[in-house]
């Protein structure tokens, strides 16, 4: 299983909602990624978890909050978003000694704020 | 810092035309190379890679040297088809501190591939 599911596809949400997208993996790698990607541009990265805790948080404003419950799943908390934000969320997840520091990458949430 | 330059698109190309994407780096240490593909509506998937310094990536007849001398990784396929119109990114990876567990990507800023009948 070489695969990365992100759920949802597709999500449209208000300024005022809290939503969550959602990623799992079952590689056994210990290291999950959220990107943003704008229209045709390419990805930037967001948060790096590894072994479960936050490595990397690359000054993503606080309305992203993300959240790792365990090796295989990568949560992302949206609240009080701005138009904005709007853009394809990707995960992805790599395993140090294994793979060279190949990334998996999920097949993203495209997300619409309104 | 690490960084990526490819060529900038779109690049238009016939079916059956040989296809090259110049990808170029700058990186401290040995980083690894890769080239992923993204098909219009969908994530980043994985092409080909290179870890070390004249290593030959390839995968579905693309292809791409690591070549140390020069700093580049172009990606090459003799003879592209329809069905390879979509966004090329270059990109390298470096490993985080020791025994962090992840490494961070940087990225090209990517190359549309339109391919006509």
């Amino acid at each position: 299983d070489t695969e990365v599911t992100q759920t949802p596809k597709h999500l449209v949400m208000g300024m005022t909602n809290k939503k969550s997208l959602k990623c799992e993996q079952h590689m056994g790698h210990r290291a999950m990624y959220w990107y943003k990607q704008k229209a045709k541009k390419p990805p930037e990265l967001m948060f790096v978890y590894s072994y479960e805790k936050l490595s990397i948080n690359e000054s993503v404003p606080s309305r992203f909050s993300p959240e790792c419950p365990n090796s295989s799943l990568l949560n992302l908390h949206l609240h009080a978003l701005q138009p904005e934000d709007s853009a394809l969320y990707l995960c992805a997840s790599s395993q140090e000694g294994r793979e060279q520091g190949e990334a998996f990458f999920g097949q993203g949430t495209r997300l619409t704020v309104v | 810092g690490n960084s990526v330059t490819q060529m900038e698109g779109p690049v238009t190309l016939s079916e059956e035309a040989f296809l090259t994407i110049n990808c170029t780096y700058t990186a401290t240490g040995y980083p690894s190379l890769f080239w992923y593909v993204q098909y219009p509506g969908e994530g980043l998937q994985l092409l080909l890679k290179a870890t070390k310094a004249d290593d030959k990536g390839s995968n579905k007849g693309f292809e791409a040297t690591y070549r140390k001398e020069t700093t580049s990784f172009h990606l090459e396929k003799g003879s592209v088809q329809v069905s390879d119109s979509a966004v090329y990114f270059c990109a390298l990876s470096a490993r985080g501190p020791m025994n962090s567990g992840y490494s961070t990507l940087t990225f090209g800023k990517g190359t549309m591939l339109l391919v006509s009948p």
